[in-house]
């Protein structure tokens, strides 16, 4: 059985930072490719990074880019997402989520239960 | 960017009802796109990829059409289950964008 199991949220004050963690099991990790996609309390979806296979190309919304970091441990079955810089509008529930590799397309079949992040003081 | 415009923001629907909700990317995307379900306080759930492929395991009251720019989703004799958000997305190229939902409400 596939899982995703996102971890690291919590409570954080604006400029901080804040590491999450996406630990996958029941399928061969190394062979696809991974996005972090957030939703903000009572909003809707909104993509925030994606990466490769190998790491070697690596996409960023605008609205992230230059403050978060995805990155992946293909030995230890794990995506990351390194937050700095924290603002208030960063607040959402953060998902992992593994491409659809059945078409060429760029979307999910499978998505963790979502790890909470707060930024407030 | 591509723009994803869904539309009815929300639509009250009966049990056994047909219910569409469209979504339109600001340009061509081709077939790259992708219809999630989505219920409260749980994660997303792949209906539809391709625009009309469906996902293994989604009953087949659930269809997708559509290419180029316009697209819909036909739920054909809704359920109880059924009633939950829908998002569309766009699968084509980077930055990924999704519609802003649709939300199935019971009348």
């Amino acid at each position: 059985e596939v899982q995703l199991v996102e971890s690291g949220g919590g409570l954080v004050q604006p400029g901080g930072s804040l590491r999450l963690f996406c630990a996958a099991s029941g399928f061969t990790f190394s062979s696809y490719e991974m996005s972090w996609v957030r939703q903000a309390p009572g909003k809707g979806l909104e993509w925030v990074s994606h990466i490769r296979t190998g790491a070697n190309a690596i996409f960023y919304a605008d609205s992230v880019k230059g403050r978060f970091t995805i990155s992946r441990d293909n030995a230890k079955n794990s995506l990351y997402l390194q937050m700095n810089s924290l603002r208030a509008e960063d607040t959402a529930v953060y998902y992992c989520a593994r491409e659809n590799i059945v078409a060429a397309g760029n979307d999910f079949d499978n998505w963790g239960q979502g790890t909470l992040v707060t930024v407030s003081s | 960017d591509i723009q994803m415009t869904q539309s009815p923001p929300s639509v009250s629907a009966s049990i056994g009802d047909r219910v569409t909700i469209t979504c339109r990317a600001s340009q061509g995307i081709s077939s790259w796109l992708a219809w999630y379900q989505q219920k409260p306080g749980k994660a997303p759930k792949l209906l539809i990829y391709a625009a009309s492929s469906l996902q293994s395991g989604v009953p087949s009251r659930f269809s997708g059409s559509g290419s180029g720019t316009d697209f819909t989703l036909t739920i054909s004799n809704l359920q109880p289950e059924d009633f939950a958000t829908y998002y569309c997305q766009q699968a084509e190229s980077f930055p990924l964008t999704f519609g802003g939902g649709t939300k199935v409400e019971i009348k």
